[in-house]
């Protein structure tokens, strides 16, 4: 079955703009996670939703982030007024059941961001 | 506050070496997951092993084997016999279960470079 999906793969934009990242997470997959990693680092979690809620989103820098998931399969990462140091690649993930942790998430494959 | 340490920026080994990946965690939870993730070149992350706190056996699959010590914190990954396949950057992650939050918490990687 195909694993999650992520568009764009890249993406190249200007200081200030507005961009959205999209995330097919596996079909059957209730839980859906954003990630966001900078160059030579490690994920760092950015927000959890499970069905369309969002049940968890402590990891979001500011308020220039923000996600959806309206239909409870595809998530929309939108960041407003972008910066430089929003450069990074951010990735999803998905798992089953009510997450909560103990569920493994399988990640895409990223959309790398590149703010000028 | 919960932690991975991964103390091994880069590890560089000759094929059909064994090469060991330290990872080290602190957490006040009595229950928690532990995962590692292999990253190759490519950038996907690739889900290896999930193993919980109450699980204390060590675990193999094939070239890859897992030791998990709750007395040292220490949940290390040993590649036997490494072959020039395994290169890419291994991370270790861990995940609170009474927390309240279901993101993943992932050490900063370690490069490991397989040389012919």
């Amino acid at each position: 079955g195909a694993g999650v999906s992520q568009t764009p793969s890249n993406k190249v934009t200007e200081k200030g703009k507005y961009v959205e990242l999209r995330c097919d997470p596996i079909s059957g997959h209730t839980a859906l996670y954003w990630y966001r990693q900078s160059l030579g680092q490690g994920p760092e979690f950015l927000i959890y939703f499970q069905g369309t809620g969002a049940a968890d989103d402590s990891g979001l820098p500011n308020d220039r982030f923000f996600a959806v998931r309206p239909e409870g399969s595809v998530s929309t990462l939108k960041i407003q007024r972008t910066e430089r140091g929003d450069s990074a690649v951010y990735l999803c993930a998905s798992s089953q059941a009510s997450g909560g942790g103990q569920e493994t998430q399988y990640f895409g494959p990223g959309t790398r961001l590149l703010v000028l | 506050a919960q932690k991975v340490t991964q103390a091994q920026t880069e590890i560089s080994v000759v094929e059909k070496e064994d090469v060991t990946l330290d990872c080290v965690y602190e957490t006040r939870d009595t229950t928690y997951y532990l995962f590692w993730y292999k990253q190759p070149p490519s950038g996907e992350l690739v889900f290896l092993i999930r193993r919980n706190s109450f699980d204390e056996q060590n675990e193999i699959s094939g070239r890859y084997s897992w030791n998990f010590q709750k007395s040292t914190s220490s949940f290390n990954f040993t590649i036997t016999a490494s072959q020039v396949v395994d290169s890419a950057v291994y991370f270790c992650a861990l995940s609170e279960i009474n927390r309240g939050a279901d993101g993943l918490t992932f050490g900063k990687g370690t490069h490991l470079i397989i040389q012919p």
